[in-house]
C-alpha cells in the first residue's frame, strides 16, 4: 500500500517561502506524476502542479511564477516551494500521486494533508 | 483553463435515497474525469476515474457516467458513511481543474 506523508513548517511569515516535502513509502517514485493540491479553510481544491520522476514539471498558471517543485529519487521524496506567500496561501496542502496512463488519469493516493498558515 | 461546474452545490438526502450530482466542463474533455469524496478533516478519496470506472475497493453503489462536457455521479442507495463533499476533476489538459464540490447532507 503506497503511503504519502507531508512534512514542513506549519507557520510561514508573509513574503517568505513555504517549503513542504512529501515522502513516498511502499512504492517507487518512478513512472508517476507527483503532485500538490491545496485547500484553503472551508473552500475547494486547487491543483498546484505536478512533477514527473524525470523532473519534468507542470504548474498551475495562477501560481507558476512562485512555484518550484523538485524530486529526490534517492530519498523517495518530492518537494514544493512557494515563494512570496501571503495570507491567501493559507491552506491545507496535500501531496498526491497522479496516474496518467490511459485510461487511468487520476490522483489515486493522497497524503493526509499539512496545514500551512501564513501569518506574522 | 477548463472550468468545471458542479451542481447542485449541496443537497439533503436520507439513507437509502438515490442521489445524483452533475459536473459540466466548459469544453470537451472526453472521458478524462474523476470523482473524489472528501470527509471533513480528511484527504480526498478517489471514487471514479475515466468518467465511469470504479476505483478498486469503492462500493458498487457509486457509479459515474458521461463524456465530453456532461458527467454524472450517482449513489444508488445512500449510506451513512456517504455524507461528504464530492468533487469532480478534469484530467484532460493542464491546468487540472476541480469543480467547486457538491456537499451531501443528512435530511
Amino acid at each position: 500500500q503506497v503511503q504519502l506523508q507531508e512534512s514542513g513548517p506549519g507557520l510561514v511569515k508573509p513574503s517568505e517561502t513555504l517549503s513542504l516535502t512529501c515522502t513516498v513509502s511502499s512504492g517507487s517514485i518512478t513512472s508517476y506524476y507527483w503532485s500538490w493540491v491545496r485547500q484553503p479553510p472551508g473552500k475547494g481544491l486547487e491543483w498546484i502542479g505536478s512533477i514527473y520522476h524525470s523532473g519534468s514539471t507542470n504548474y498551475n498558471p495562477s501560481l507558476k511564477s512562485r512555484v518550484t517543485m523538485s524530486v529526490d529519487m534517492s530519498k523517495n521524496q518530492f518537494s514544493l516551494r512557494l515563494s512570496s506567500v501571503t495570507a491567501a496561501d493559507t491552506a491545507v496542502y496535500y501531496c498526491a500521486r497522479r496516474v496518467a496512463t490511459s485510461p487511468m488519469y487520476c490522483f489515486d493516493y493522497w497524503g493526509q494533508g499539512s496545514l500551512v498558515t501564513v501569518s506574522s | 483553463a477548463i472550468q468545471m461546474t458542479q451542481s447542485p452545490s449541496s443537497l439533503s438526502a436520507s439513507v437509502g435515497d438515490r442521489v445524483t450530482m452533475t459536473c459540466r466542463a466548459s469544453q470537451g474533455i472526453g472521458k478524462d474525469l474523476g470523482w473524489y469524496q472528501q470527509k471533513p478533516g480528511k484527504a480526498p478519496k478517489l471514487l471514479i476515474y475515466g468518467a465511469s470506472r470504479l476505483q478498486s475497493g469503492v462500493p458498487s453503489r457509486f457509479s459515474g457516467s458521461g463524456s465530453g462536457t456532461d458527467f454524472t455521479l450517482t449513489i444508488s442507495s445512500l449510506q451513512p458513511e456517504d455524507f461528504a463533499t464530492y468533487y469532480c476533476l478534469q484530467d484532460y489538459s493542464y491546468p487540472l481543474t476541480f469543480g467547486e464540490g457538491t456537499r451531501v447532507e443528512i435530511k
